[in-house]
């Protein structure tokens, strides 16, 4: 079956631009998580779905970071006013059911703030 | 502050010989622990899990040991193939209500003929 997917798979962006990153989860998993990924580093848990709402979003490292998951399948997490500090990987997960519920990865988008 | 920590950034093995893969966490309250693979330019794989209630899981070539008193575990693969080249990370989380999942900077493992 079709695992997570996300797009874009890349994204170049100038600074102060605003960007939409894109996840699918697993069809039937209730769970949806975002991660943050730099370099030589591992996942950083930015937020967690389960259903349409945010279960946990104490990752989001300040308000310009914003996720949403309006159906309960699909989720964007959004971007405002980029830095370049954001460039990373990032990284969506989705699980059957809450945690600890075995999460499974897509393979990222790599952001790059010019 | 690094809850997990995974202290050797790399680590090289003949094909055919053990890897002992190594992470520490500082948070007691950790129950539940797990190691995914990384292969480049994929997301991270689930490998295998351990309950803090246990101090041993196996899946067949893979091996994860958990000392609670130490607050260490460790992923064995034997014997070491070349596919198993990739970083390896180890994560850690409380369950029952408490939804990170908390990763340590990762091994790669080069596993070479």
């Amino acid at each position: 079956g079709a695992g997570v997917s996300q797009t874009p798979s890349n994204k170049v962006t100038e600074k102060g631009k605003y960007v939409e990153l894109r996840c699918d989860p697993i069809s039937g998993h209730t769970a949806l998580y975002w991660y943050r990924q730099s370099l030589g580093q591992g996942p950083e848990f930015l937020i967690y779905f389960q259903g349409t709402g945010a279960a946990d979003d104490s990752g989001l490292p300040n308000d310009r970071f914003f996720a949403v998951r309006p159906e309960g399948s699909v989720s964007t997490l959004k971007i405002q006013r980029t830095e370049r500090g954001d460039s990373a990987v990032y990284l969506c997960a989705s699980s059957v059911g809450p945690p600890p519920d075995t999460q499974y990865f897509g393979p990222g988008t790599r952001l790059t703030v010019l | 502050d690094q809850q997990v920590k995974q202290n050797s950034p790399s680590l090289s093995v003949q094909e055919g010989r053990i890897s002992i893969l190594n992470c520490d966490y500082t948070n007691s309250m950790f129950d539940y622990f797990l190691w995914y693979k990384k292969y480049p330019a994929e997301g991270p794989t689930f490998l295998i899990s351990i309950s803090s209630i246990k101090d041993k899981n196996e899946d067949g070539r893979f091996t994860v040991f958990l000392n609670k008193s130490a607050k260490h575990l460790s992923l064995h693969i034997v014997p070491s193939q070349p596919g198993d080249s990739a970083v390896y990370f180890c994560a850690a989380i409380k369950t029952g209500g408490y939804n990170k999942l908390i990763f340590g900077a990762g091994t790669r493992l080069a596993v070479h003929p």
